[in-house]
């Protein structure tokens, strides 16, 4: 059965560059959430996205970061000129819209070098 | 701001011990509360509770919540080392950014 899918699983780049992470959500999920997770931290929400509209942005840490989804599935995250604070694992999870059980992604790790 | 407390930190049992984690919470609007275990990678869905006072059991896990007193507790029996996670606590607020807020967690370790 197809979950949450998240590309690439790891990546590593050098301060100062773009970076893009992808989700796929299951299948028929209409709801889409970002969270990101620092070493020794908990789960921080950043953005989520009900069919392809972000109701609320301001969990987005600063303006380098931005997020988009279209066609009401695939959701792509991209940080502008990475600092090494955004070194961190980048997860997604999808849920039925209105259900609040949130299936999560494997996750990217992302390096800042 | 919305703010939950998971305790302990950290926590390192023997196999078959019972534990007890702590979640409280302080949000608004609260509607419900998840709990998640999360080993290496994803955090897997383990709970969600609306109702006080209501138990639900899952084999050896078990959880409740207390809305008036505002915190939740997820027990483990007979421990075994594959508990050995994560545990994070989340309320759900409804509020604008229809998220969970997520605990730091319970970082557990099932010594053998």
């Amino acid at each position: 059965g197809a979950g949450v899918s998240q590309s690439p699983s790891n990546k590593v780049t050098e301060k100062g560059k773009d970076v893009e992470l992808r989700c796929d959500p299951i299948s028929g999920h209409t709801a889409l959430y970002w969270y990101r997770q620092s070493l020794g931290q908990g789960l921080e929400f950043l953005i989520y996205f009900q069919g392809n509209s972000a109701p609320d942005k301001s969990g987005l840490p600063s303006d380098r970061f931005s997020a988009e989804r279209t066609g009401g599935s695939v959701s792509t995250l991209t940080i502008q000129r990475t600092q090494q604070e955004d070194s961190a694992v980048y997860l997604c999870a999808s849920s039925l819209g209105g259900e609040l059980t949130q299936h999560f992604g494997d996750g990217t790790r992302l390096s800042i070098l | 701001e919305d703010k939950v407390v998971q305790s302990p930190l950290s926590l390192v049992v023997h196999e078959g011990d019972t534990v007890t984690l702590n979640c409280s919470y302080e949000v608004t609007n609260f509607r419900s509360l998840l709990w998640y275990k999360q080993e290496k990678k994803a955090p897997t869905f383990l709970f969600m509770l609306t109702s006080s006072g209501i138990e639900k059991k899952s084999g050896r896990l078990s959880s409740i919540l207390d809305k008036k007193e505002l915190f939740s507790i997820l027990n483990i029996t007979a421990t075994q080392t594959g508990d050995s996670a994560v545990y994070l606590c989340a309320p759900y607020s409804g509020g604008g950014a229809d998220g969970l807020t997520f605990g730091k967690g319970t970082h557990l370790i099932i010594q053998p």
